[in-house]
């Protein structure tokens, strides 16, 4: 297996556009993360999926974000509009719910300028 | 919901010695403990890991310790070598399925 894929891996954008993370989850991986890691405050856990219903979305921090998973092999999070403090690197992580372990994708850089 | 504090946030030492890092949890609930390292710009991969019905576990140089009395755990890394040095976190999964709270991380710094 690839292992979890993110895309794009970088992105810069101008304050107030929309931006959209993509995941992919390890093939099988019922539990899917969305986590957000800056300087300041480390990896936040922002929202949880388990079998794609999201399950705890209390990490979000406004409505500008929003998550979706369709179905077992795909997610996005979006973020509209977007703003200079969304700057961070944004993990996807998956994991089989009875094991615990996550696995990371590489990370989507977000700059928003 | 559940708290993982982390110490220290940085940690300095030479070639050859050994490093501890040590974290705290406030769910009693809390039974699943894994280690996680992230080289720089790179993603965190697990390390290790400990289930609540130990008290330690070893894999080579690394080595876990639980209290679950304290509510607190530490990794032990031994004969630390150059390519250690990166920033390490913890966390801790409880009654909520598998979701994960990290700790702050510590920034480890082997010096050749």
């Amino acid at each position: 297996d690839a292992g979890v894929i993110q895309s794009p891996r970088h992105e810069v954008t101008e304050m107030g556009q929309e931006v959209t993370l993509r995941c992919k989850p390890i093939s099988g991986h019922n539990s899917l993360f969305w986590y957000r890691q800056t300087m300041m405050r480390g990896l936040e856990l922002l929202i949880y999926f388990n079998n794609n219903v999201p399950i705890d979305d209390s990490g979000m921090p406004e409505d500008r974000f929003s998550a979706k998973m369709p179905n077992a092999s795909f997610s996005t999070l979006k973020i509209q509009p977007s703003e200079p403090r969304d700057s961070a690197v944004y993990f996807c992580a998956s994991s089989f719910t009875n094991t615990g372990e996550l696995f990371f994708g590489e990370g989507s850089r977000l700059t928003v300028l | 919901g559940e708290n993982v504090e982390q110490h220290p946030s940085t940690l300095s030492v030479q070639e050859g010695d050994s490093a501890v890092i040590k974290c705290t949890y406030s769910d009693s609930a809390s039974n699943y403990f894994p280690w996680y390292k992230q080289e720089l710009g790179k993603r965190p991969q697990l390390i290790i890991d400990i289930r609540s019905n130990v008290g330690e576990k070893k894999d080579q140089r690394i080595a876990v310790t639980l209290n679950k009395t304290a509510k607190h755990f530490s990794l032990h890394i031994t004969e630390t070598q150059p390519e250690d040095s990166a920033v390490y976190f913890c966390a801790a999964s409880g009654n909520a399925g598998n979701m994960l709270t990290f700790g702050g991380g510590t920034r480890l710094m082997v010096k050749p």
